[in-house]
């Protein structure tokens, strides 16, 4: 399997721009995690979706954030407008779910890099 | 929400050493995860665990779930295991909310020649 896949790896844009991240999660995961990295606060959740239905966005930071997983294999984040402050490493990851309801160990994409100018 | 505290926060030590880093958390949790974040900015998964011990080649994970702590030590330590550690929790409950994970800062760690 080629693992987690983002896209695009690099992305430069300039304030008030839209912003689409993509990610294929790892086939047969039903877990699919969004993250962001910055310097400042570290890594957080922004959301996560289980069998393709979003279960908790607490971690979005306001309206601007939206996610979608139309289906199994691929999900997007999106920015509108973007600002300088959303700049950083964007971090998807899958998992399998236990019997449980809950989800093991999560397999991480190598991150799309955004900076807002 | 789940405090994660990580120590220490920069290590440097010569090869071979033998390294620990430690990892405390402030709510209970399912689970607890070790990653490795390499200078490239990839991240993997060392050990997810929930109790006891795990071992993988150098790398050794425990946790102990009454004092809310966890260590990962790595032995005979080599330059290529320069990397940032990071500790991760999943809170205790299931249902809505409870599977993302909540994130240490880090520890960065250099090994030397």
């Amino acid at each position: 399997d080629a693992g987690v896949i983002q896209s695009p790896r690099h992305e430069v844009t300039e304030m008030g721009q839209e912003v689409t991240l993509r990610c294929k999660p790892i086939s047969g995961h039903d877990y699919l995690f969004w993250y962001r990295q910055t310097m400042m606060r570290g890594l957080e959740l922004l959301i996560y979706f289980n069998n393709n239905v979003p279960i908790d966005d607490s971690g979005m930071p306001e309206d601007r954030f939206s996610a979608k997983m139309p289906n199994a294999s691929f999900s997007t984040l999106k920015i509108q407008p973007s600002e300088p402050r959303d700049s950083a490493v964007y971090f998807c990851a899958s998992s399998w779910g236990l019997a449980g309801g809950t989800s093991e160990t999560q397999y991480f994409g190598p991150g799309t890099r955004l900076l807002v100018l | 929400k789940n405090e994660v505290e990580q120590s220490p926060q920069n290590l440097t030590a010569q090869e071979g050493e033998f390294i620990t880093i430690n990892c405390s958390y402030s709510v209970g949790i399912s689970a607890l995860h070790w990653l490795q974040q390499h200078p490239g900015g990839g991240i993997v998964s060392l050990f997810m665990l929930s109790s006891g011990k795990k071992k993988h080649g150098r790398l050794i994970a425990t946790i102990n779930i009454q004092e809310k702590h966890s260590s990962l030590h790595i032995t005979a330590s080599h330059p290529r295991d320069s990397a940032v550690y990071i500790c991760a929790v999943r809170s205790k409950y299931g249902g809505g909310g409870a599977d993302g994970l909540t994130f240490g800062k880090g520890t960065h760690l250099i090994i030397q020649p």
